[in-house]
Protein backbone atom coordinates (compact mmCIF):
# COMPACT_ATOMS: atom_id res chain seq x y z
CA UNK A 1 0.00 0.00 0.00
CA UNK A 2 0.93 3.68 -0.76
CA UNK A 3 2.41 6.01 1.87
CA UNK A 4 -0.38 8.69 0.29
CA UNK A 5 -3.71 7.03 -0.39
CA UNK A 6 -6.10 8.39 -3.07
CA UNK A 7 -9.50 6.70 -3.96
CA UNK A 8 -9.27 4.07 -6.45
CA UNK A 9 -11.40 5.66 -8.78
CA UNK A 10 -13.35 8.50 -9.83
CA UNK A 11 -16.42 8.95 -12.65
CA UNK A 12 -18.16 12.37 -13.59
CA UNK A 13 -19.36 13.11 -17.06
CA UNK A 14 -18.65 15.94 -19.56
CA UNK A 15 -18.30 19.23 -19.04
CA UNK A 16 -18.89 18.23 -14.76
CA UNK A 17 -16.38 18.85 -12.31
CA UNK A 18 -14.43 16.11 -10.78
CA UNK A 19 -12.18 16.04 -7.45
CA UNK A 20 -9.39 13.16 -6.29
CA UNK A 21 -8.27 13.54 -2.88
CA UNK A 22 -4.50 12.70 -2.04
CA UNK A 23 -4.12 11.75 2.02
CA UNK A 24 -0.48 11.71 3.42
CA UNK A 25 1.07 12.40 7.02
CA UNK A 26 2.97 15.49 8.76
CA UNK A 27 5.99 13.63 7.51
CA UNK A 28 5.62 14.19 3.86
CA UNK A 29 2.33 16.26 2.74
CA UNK A 30 2.09 18.27 6.01
CA UNK A 31 5.68 19.72 5.74
CA UNK A 32 5.82 19.46 1.51
CA UNK A 33 4.88 20.88 -1.38
CA UNK A 34 2.63 18.09 -3.61
CA UNK A 35 2.71 17.60 -7.23
CA UNK A 36 0.02 15.69 -9.43
CA UNK A 37 0.65 13.79 -12.76
CA UNK A 38 -1.37 12.76 -15.80
CA UNK A 39 -0.79 9.29 -17.22
CA UNK A 40 -3.01 8.74 -20.18
CA UNK A 41 -3.53 5.44 -21.34
CA UNK A 42 0.11 3.69 -22.37
CA UNK A 43 1.53 6.83 -21.85
CA UNK A 44 4.44 8.53 -19.67
CA UNK A 45 3.27 10.47 -16.53
CA UNK A 46 3.02 14.43 -17.18
CA UNK A 47 3.28 16.86 -14.63
CA UNK A 48 0.56 18.44 -14.37
CA UNK A 49 0.28 20.34 -10.72
CA UNK A 50 3.64 21.41 -8.58
CA UNK A 51 4.09 23.44 -5.70
CA UNK A 52 0.41 22.72 -4.39
CA UNK A 53 -1.18 24.47 -6.87
CA UNK A 54 1.09 25.76 -9.86
CA UNK A 55 0.56 24.80 -13.08
CA UNK A 56 2.92 24.20 -15.95
CA UNK A 57 2.39 26.51 -18.15
CA UNK A 58 1.06 24.27 -21.06
CA UNK A 59 -1.21 23.16 -18.41
CA UNK A 60 -4.97 24.33 -19.34
CA UNK A 61 -6.48 26.35 -16.35
CA UNK A 62 -9.18 23.72 -15.73
CA UNK A 63 -6.31 21.75 -13.61
CA UNK A 64 -6.01 23.24 -9.87
CA UNK A 65 -4.63 22.09 -6.67
CA UNK A 66 -4.60 22.82 -3.44
CA UNK A 67 -3.26 21.44 -0.23
CA UNK A 68 -4.55 21.84 3.69
CA UNK A 69 -2.62 20.07 6.79
CA UNK A 70 -2.09 16.65 5.13
CA UNK A 71 -4.34 16.22 2.34
CA UNK A 72 -4.04 17.49 -1.08
CA UNK A 73 -7.12 17.38 -3.71
CA UNK A 74 -6.98 18.18 -7.37
CA UNK A 75 -9.53 19.48 -9.23
CA UNK A 76 -10.55 19.79 -12.85
CA UNK A 77 -13.53 21.24 -14.22
CA UNK A 78 -15.01 21.23 -17.61
CA UNK A 79 -14.14 17.30 -17.94
CA UNK A 80 -13.61 15.84 -21.53
CA UNK A 81 -13.13 12.61 -22.67
CA UNK A 82 -9.64 13.61 -23.32
CA UNK A 83 -8.90 13.75 -19.30
CA UNK A 84 -9.86 9.95 -18.80
CA UNK A 85 -6.77 8.46 -17.41
CA UNK A 86 -4.59 7.80 -14.12
CA UNK A 87 -3.62 10.67 -11.69
CA UNK A 88 -1.12 10.89 -9.18
CA UNK A 89 -0.18 12.76 -6.67
CA UNK A 90 3.28 12.88 -5.02
CA UNK A 91 6.09 14.42 -2.55
CA UNK A 92 8.85 14.34 -0.35
CA UNK A 93 8.76 12.15 2.54
CA UNK A 94 11.51 13.12 5.47
CA UNK A 95 11.06 9.38 6.66
CA UNK A 96 12.33 8.30 3.72
CA UNK A 97 15.80 9.89 3.84
CA UNK A 98 14.15 12.94 1.97
CA UNK A 99 12.83 10.67 -1.26
CA UNK A 100 9.95 10.82 -2.83
CA UNK A 101 6.82 8.84 -2.36
CA UNK A 102 3.66 8.84 -5.05
CA UNK A 103 0.07 7.98 -4.35
CA UNK A 104 -1.26 4.66 -5.31
CA UNK A 105 -2.95 6.61 -8.22
CA UNK A 106 -6.76 7.10 -9.41
CA UNK A 107 -8.70 6.15 -12.50
CA UNK A 108 -10.61 9.43 -14.03
CA UNK A 109 -13.87 7.41 -16.28
CA UNK A 110 -15.60 10.63 -18.13
CA UNK A 111 -19.30 9.33 -18.10
CA UNK B 1 14.43 21.61 -25.02
CA UNK B 2 15.81 18.69 -22.57
CA UNK B 3 14.28 15.17 -23.60
CA UNK B 4 15.44 12.28 -21.95
CA UNK B 5 15.74 8.71 -23.56
CA UNK B 6 16.25 4.89 -21.60
CA UNK B 7 18.00 2.25 -23.51
CA UNK B 8 19.03 -1.53 -22.02
CA UNK B 9 17.81 -4.66 -22.17
CA UNK B 10 13.96 -5.70 -22.59
CA UNK B 11 14.75 -8.87 -20.67
CA UNK B 12 16.68 -9.96 -18.08
CA UNK B 13 17.48 -13.47 -16.13
CA UNK B 14 16.31 -13.64 -12.25
CA UNK B 15 19.21 -13.13 -10.08
CA UNK B 16 20.59 -11.31 -12.04
CA UNK B 17 21.56 -7.33 -12.95
CA UNK B 18 19.28 -4.93 -14.56
CA UNK B 19 21.15 -2.22 -16.13
CA UNK B 20 19.47 0.80 -17.78
CA UNK B 21 20.94 4.32 -18.90
CA UNK B 22 18.83 7.29 -19.22
CA UNK B 23 20.73 10.36 -22.03
CA UNK B 24 19.69 13.60 -21.50
CA UNK B 25 19.42 15.66 -24.82
CA UNK B 26 19.43 19.56 -24.62
CA UNK B 27 20.66 19.58 -21.59
CA UNK B 28 23.13 18.61 -19.00
CA UNK B 29 23.61 15.77 -16.22
CA UNK B 30 25.81 18.10 -14.42
CA UNK B 31 24.33 21.58 -14.47
CA UNK B 32 21.41 22.85 -12.31
CA UNK B 33 19.52 21.95 -9.94
CA UNK B 34 17.63 18.60 -10.96
CA UNK B 35 17.62 14.76 -9.37
CA UNK B 36 17.86 12.68 -12.35
CA UNK B 37 15.65 9.70 -11.33
CA UNK B 38 14.40 6.38 -12.10
CA UNK B 39 10.81 5.61 -11.41
CA UNK B 40 9.24 2.44 -11.88
CA UNK B 41 5.72 1.04 -13.05
CA UNK B 42 4.86 -2.74 -12.48
CA UNK B 43 2.09 -4.35 -14.87
CA UNK B 44 -1.22 -2.71 -13.79
CA UNK B 45 -0.19 -0.99 -10.70
CA UNK B 46 1.41 2.48 -9.64
CA UNK B 47 4.28 4.58 -9.49
CA UNK B 48 7.45 3.72 -7.09
CA UNK B 49 10.15 6.11 -6.73
CA UNK B 50 13.91 4.46 -7.01
CA UNK B 51 16.13 7.04 -6.28
CA UNK B 52 17.85 10.06 -8.05
CA UNK B 53 21.40 11.65 -8.31
CA UNK B 54 21.50 14.98 -7.56
CA UNK B 55 23.94 17.36 -10.21
CA UNK B 56 26.17 17.61 -7.65
CA UNK B 57 26.53 13.65 -7.83
CA UNK B 58 25.06 13.37 -4.39
CA UNK B 59 22.47 10.23 -4.48
CA UNK B 60 19.19 8.72 -2.46
CA UNK B 61 17.53 5.51 -2.76
CA UNK B 62 14.11 4.61 -1.96
CA UNK B 63 14.75 2.40 1.41
CA UNK B 64 12.77 -0.75 0.67
CA UNK B 65 15.43 -1.20 -2.35
CA UNK B 66 18.42 0.79 -1.21
CA UNK B 67 20.51 -2.65 -0.75
CA UNK B 68 19.98 -3.33 -4.64
CA UNK B 69 20.19 0.26 -6.04
CA UNK B 70 22.81 2.09 -7.40
CA UNK B 71 22.33 5.19 -9.93
CA UNK B 72 25.52 7.09 -11.24
CA UNK B 73 25.79 9.48 -14.03
CA UNK B 74 28.27 9.91 -16.83
CA UNK B 75 28.86 13.88 -17.38
CA UNK B 76 30.63 13.44 -20.49
CA UNK B 77 27.67 11.62 -22.37
CA UNK B 78 24.97 13.13 -20.32
CA UNK B 79 23.68 9.86 -19.30
CA UNK B 80 22.89 8.23 -16.04
CA UNK B 81 22.15 4.73 -15.39
CA UNK B 82 20.53 2.57 -13.19
CA UNK B 83 21.71 -0.72 -11.75
CA UNK B 84 19.13 -3.46 -9.78
CA UNK B 85 21.17 -6.47 -8.55
CA UNK B 86 19.35 -9.62 -7.74
CA UNK B 87 16.12 -9.05 -9.99
CA UNK B 88 13.28 -11.53 -9.29
CA UNK B 89 9.99 -11.53 -11.67
CA UNK B 90 8.74 -8.28 -9.17
CA UNK B 91 11.11 -6.16 -10.29
CA UNK B 92 9.35 -6.77 -14.13
CA UNK B 93 8.28 -3.34 -14.57
CA UNK B 94 8.16 -0.02 -16.72
CA UNK B 95 11.25 1.68 -15.99
CA UNK B 96 11.01 5.90 -16.12
CA UNK B 97 14.23 8.30 -15.84
CA UNK B 98 12.34 11.32 -15.25
CA UNK B 99 13.95 15.09 -14.21
CA UNK B 100 13.02 16.30 -10.66
CA UNK B 101 13.01 20.38 -10.79
CA UNK B 102 14.73 21.79 -7.61
CA UNK B 103 12.88 25.16 -8.25
CA UNK B 104 10.26 23.16 -8.42
CA UNK B 105 10.45 21.35 -5.33
CA UNK B 106 11.26 18.26 -6.85
CA UNK B 107 8.36 17.80 -9.57
CA UNK B 108 9.41 15.56 -11.86
CA UNK B 109 8.70 17.82 -15.42
CA UNK B 110 10.18 16.25 -17.93
CA UNK B 111 9.90 12.13 -18.41
CA UNK B 112 11.43 9.44 -20.69
CA UNK B 113 9.05 7.46 -22.73
CA UNK B 114 9.52 4.57 -20.58
CA UNK B 115 11.30 0.85 -21.43
CA UNK B 116 9.78 -2.07 -20.61
CA UNK B 117 11.71 -4.56 -18.54
CA UNK B 118 10.91 -8.21 -18.12
CA UNK B 119 12.29 -11.16 -15.55
CA UNK B 120 12.23 -14.17 -16.53
CA UNK B 121 14.62 -17.18 -17.47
Amino acid sequence: QSVLTQPPSVSAAPGQEVTISCSGSNSNIGNNYVSWYQQLPGRAPKLLIYDNNKRPSDIPDRFSGSKSGTSATLAITGLQAGDEADYYCETQDLSLISGRVFGGGTKLTVL
Amino acid sequence: QVQLRESGPGLVKPSETLSLTCSVSGGSVSSGSYYWTWIRQPPGKGLEWMGYIYYTGSTSYNPSLKSRVTISADTSKDQFSLNLNSVTAADTAMYYCARGHGGKWGAFDIWGHGTMVIVSS
